[in-house]
């Protein structure tokens, strides 16, 4: 009940294209929900998050969808660039006495030019 | 502000070995938390500390411990080193006990032989 499967494990987009990054949940009381951009070598950045009481949250060209009935969410990255090519996790936590974050298993996208 | 640091950014050591990473949080962060990244395991919750107090353990052998300084400094030890505790240890930090965003530093990768 811990856990968030996340999917795909890897990703090839085209430059100008769409990417599309699924993850989903069991436990209820998950009431945070971010997303990670990792490149090697480098530790997770915090890319955006949102809240259940919000279907979706935009940032540039990121954006989240969040549908909590089917406990599941999703991250799009518009007009993909080359420099967006890392690992992308995402990630759950609620906010009781702890703030752990509980991560899905990764997706390395690859942008190509 | 200047972001999380960590010290060392790489460490070699050997089994049955002990090893103490340090952790510099974000200037008035006041809560640290540590994670384990493999690529078998991904990211996994060590320990979180707040005003110098453990709030929260992760499923994790009493091997690995941690302690949070009057600074919110923060140290994480494992002792008696073992193969498979090779990994990336991220530490991250958050403002305050309500806050969800966590930001992590570059990781200390340490490699057990």
């Amino acid at each position: 009940q811990q856990q968030v499967k996340q999917s795909p494990q890897s990703l090839i987009v085209q430059k100008g294209g769409i990417s599309i990054i699924n993850c989903a949940y069991e436990n209820t009381a998950f009431d945070y929900f971010p997303w990670y951009q990792q490149f090697p070598g480098k530790g997770p950045a915090l890319l955006i998050a949102i809240r259940p009481d919000v279907s979706e949250k935009k940032e540039g060209r990121f954006t989240i969808s969040f549908n909590k009935s089917a406990k599941q969410f999703s991250l799009h990255i518009m007009d993909s660039q080359p420099g967006d090519s890392a690992t992308y996790f995402c990630a759950a936590s609620k906010g009781d006495s702890s703030y752990k974050l509980i991560f899905g298993s990764g997706t390395r996208l690859l942008v190509r030019p | 502000k200047a972001g999380v640091t960590q010290t060392p950014r790489y460490l070699i050591k050997t089994r049955g070995q002990q090893v103490t990473l340090s952790c510099s949080p974000i200037s008035g962060h006041r809560s640290v938390s540590w994670y384990q990244q493999t690529p078998g395991q991904g990211l996994q919750f060590l320990f979180e500390y707040f005003s110098e107090t453990q709030r929260n353990k992760g499923n994790f052998p009493g091997r690995f411990s941690g302690r949070q300084f009057s600074n919110s400094r923060s140290e994480m030890n494992v002792s008696t080193l073992e193969l498979g505790d090779s990994a990336l240890y991220l530490c991250a930090s958050r403002p305050g006990a309500t806050y969800n965003e966590q930001f992590f530093g570059p990781g200390t990768r340490l490699t057990v032989l």
